[in-house]
């Protein structure tokens, strides 16, 4: 079946702008997780919703970073104000459900900040 | 959660097992210990958890000590596809959130 998408895989913006970045889980997954990955680092959590709900947002960075599940299955991360150092891979991962069911994680989004 | 520590690197031979060990001295008693690899340029892939026995699956197994402080995941075979970054991660089955809280890991290099 098809696994999680993301889109765009690769996108490039100026600093100060605002960008947008989609995660299509797997069908009837109910949580949804975003993590964020710099160069020769680990995956970092920014935020997870259960449902339409985000259930944990302890790890976004700043309020510049912002993100919604308004139907509980697409998701959107949006980024204000972009600066040089949100440059990263932004993963998105999805479960059947929170505690210990295994995340099934997308390529990706890398984002360049110029 | 608590912390795991892994070697940065390790290098096998194709064909032969790959033994990767993680230290987890402070994990809790309700803690289970989750295995992840991540293939370059590619999403983390799940491989393998347990609590406290061993686990085996068609990927790898999973050797975790009686006192739980360390673990060892067991590739019995190594190929070229498994050349790959892998994260030793420890956590809670908590309803509340599923997060996973990735250190540097271990760059696994398979060599022909």
């Amino acid at each position: 079946g098809a696994g999680v998408s993301q889109t765009p895989s690769n996108k490039v913006t100026e600093k100060g702008k605002y960008v947008e970045l989609r995660c299509d889980p797997i069908s009837g997954h109910t949580a949804l997780y975003w993590y964020r990955q710099s160069l020769g680092q680990g995956p970092e959590f920014l935020i997870y919703f259960q449902g339409t709900g985000a259930a944990d947002d302890s790890g976004l960075p700043n309020d510049r970073f912002f993100a919604v599940r308004p139907e509980g299955s697409v998701s959107t991360l949006k980024i204000q104000r972009t600066e040089r150092g949100d440059s990263a891979v932004y993963l998105c991962a999805s479960s059947r459900g929170p505690g210990g069911y295994e995340q099934y994680f997308g390529p990706g989004t890398r984002l360049t900040v110029t | 959660d608590a912390k795991t520590t892994q070697p940065p690197s390790m290098d096998c031979a194709e064909g032969r097992a790959a033994n990767l060990p993680c230290n987890h001295s402070t994990i809790s008693g309700n803690e289970y210990v989750y295995w992840y690899r991540q293939i370059h340029s590619q999403g983390p892939q799940y491989i393998i958890h347990g609590l406290k026995n061993n686990e085996t699956n068609e990927m790898a197994s999973l050797i975790i000590t009686e006192d739980r402080k360390s673990s060892t995941l067991i590739l019995p075979h190594a190929t070229l596809r498994d050349t790959a970054v892998y994260y030793c991660i420890v956590r809670a089955h908590s309803s509340n959130t599923g997060k996973l809280i990735f250190g540097q890991g271990t760059t696994l290099q398979v060599k022909p």
